[in-house]
This record gives structure tokens, sequence and C-alpha cells, in this order.
């Protein structure tokens, strides 16, 4: 079964409008972290925002935010006021405690095109 | 300089060739992580390690091998090289904490023939 599961293969969106990127997880450990990247065409893997499984309250980083409802295992992105230099694709990521380690399981990614 | 460094950026190999990926940090991280990134996917992460004596496999170790030397280098090699084995490949580190997120290589973008 699916760790992570981002149904947008694709959006578009006006430019200065807000969007909203799905994520859905399932894990059964009660202490989780969910990470959102953001990869631009060059590639490279940025970090944007992290939300920790007992966090409180719902993490934010300038225009972005992440809408986090721990009963239904969703941790959505929201990017507020969109750019054209938002175009990308965005990854949601779950770390795992495995001895210690993080490791992330990434989700498909969901490639945002922010339309002038 | 960036933080962590992949080199080289583009390979373009052929079948049956040994290759290595080389990743080397500066951000003093314990944890070092290799992954594959295939067209329209998220990362599989082949092998990660928490220290120069600790390597563990990921969920797609299978055709490759890692060398961590140094706690700020670890290098992936393909043994023998297939064409299925094309990928984006990134290198990661960590910190030792709970909360803080993987930083990333620009990645190796490998073509094998």
């Amino acid at each position: 079964a699916q760790k992570i599961t981002q149904t947008q293969p694709g959006m578009f969106v006006q430019e200065k409008e807000a969007v909203t990127l799905d994520c859905t997880y399932d894990t059964s450990d009660p202490s989780y972290g969910l990470f959102w990247y953001k990869q631009p065409s060059s590639g490279e893997m940025i970090f944007l925002i992290y939300q920790g499984s007992y966090d409180q309250q719902n993490a934010t980083e300038g225009r972005y935010s992440l809408n986090f409802q721990k009963a239904r295992k969703s941790a959505n992105l929201v990017i507020s006021a969109s750019q054209l230099g938002d175009s990308a694709m965005y990854f949601c990521a779950m770390r795992e405690n495995i001895q210690g380690a993080q490791k992330l399981v990434f989700g498909q990614g969901t490639r945002l095109t922010i339309n002038p | 300089d960036a933080d962590v460094t992949q080199t080289p950026r583009n390979r373009i190999t052929k079948t049956g060739k040994r290759i290595m990926l080389e990743c080397s940090q500066t951000k003093g991280h314990d944890r070092m992580y290799w992954y594959r990134q295939d067209p329209g996917l998220g990362l599989r992460l082949i092998y990660y390690s928490f220290d120069v004596k600790d390597i563990n496999k990921g969920e797609i170790s299978d055709g490759y091998s890692v060398s961590r030397q140094a706690q700020a280098k670890f290098s992936l090699s393909l043994e023998s090289a297939i064409p299925n084995q094309t990928a984006l490949y990134f290198c990661a580190t960590s910190a030792d904490r709970y909360s803080q997120p993987q930083h990333f290589g620009d990645g190796t973008r490998l073509s094998i023939l």
C-alpha cells in the first residue's frame, strides 16, 4: 500500500491565486514527520516546510503553510499569492524512523504550473 | 560552495560499465543517503548510512553498492550498469535531530545506453 498519496498529477493556477496541493499518508507510528519539497525544472530538491505529528499548530514558512489534519491523515501544502517561480514539481514526504535514522518516503509528486 | 556536492552532474555510459557517483558534504551531518528518481516518480531510497561504520540497504539496493569513506563522503557504485538504471540520482544528508529535513545535492543525471 502506498504510504504517501498525491492525487493531483498536475495543477494549473493563475498567478497571485492561492493553491492547495493535496497529500495523504498512511502510518501506524504515532511519531512521524511530514515534509514538502519543491523540484524546479533544473532538478534540485528544495526543502519547503515541515510538520511533526505532535505539533499543535500548522506549520508556516513565508508564503507556504501546511494544512495538517491528523485524523484524516492529510498534510496539504498551501501556497498563498502564487508566483511564476512557483512552477515546479512538489513532493510530499513522510519520515519513518528506522533504527534512529530518518528515512523519507516520497509521494509521486504534483506538477504545478502558474499561468501569468 | 554547495553544502552537498555530487559529481559528476551528468554521465552517459554503456551497458556493463562500472560507474561511481560521488557525494561530499560540508554540513557536518552523520547521516547520508542515496536516492534515485525515475521520470514522473518520487524518490526511492537506495542506501543510507548512519556513520562511517554503518551502512544500510534501502528499498531498491539490488545492483548498487556504496562506500562511506569518511563522515563527509558517501559514494554509490553501479558494478555493471544496465539501461534500467538510467535515472536522476540524489545524495542527501541529515542532522541527528528528529525534525530536521534532509538536504539534497543537485543530482547526477545518469544515462546508460
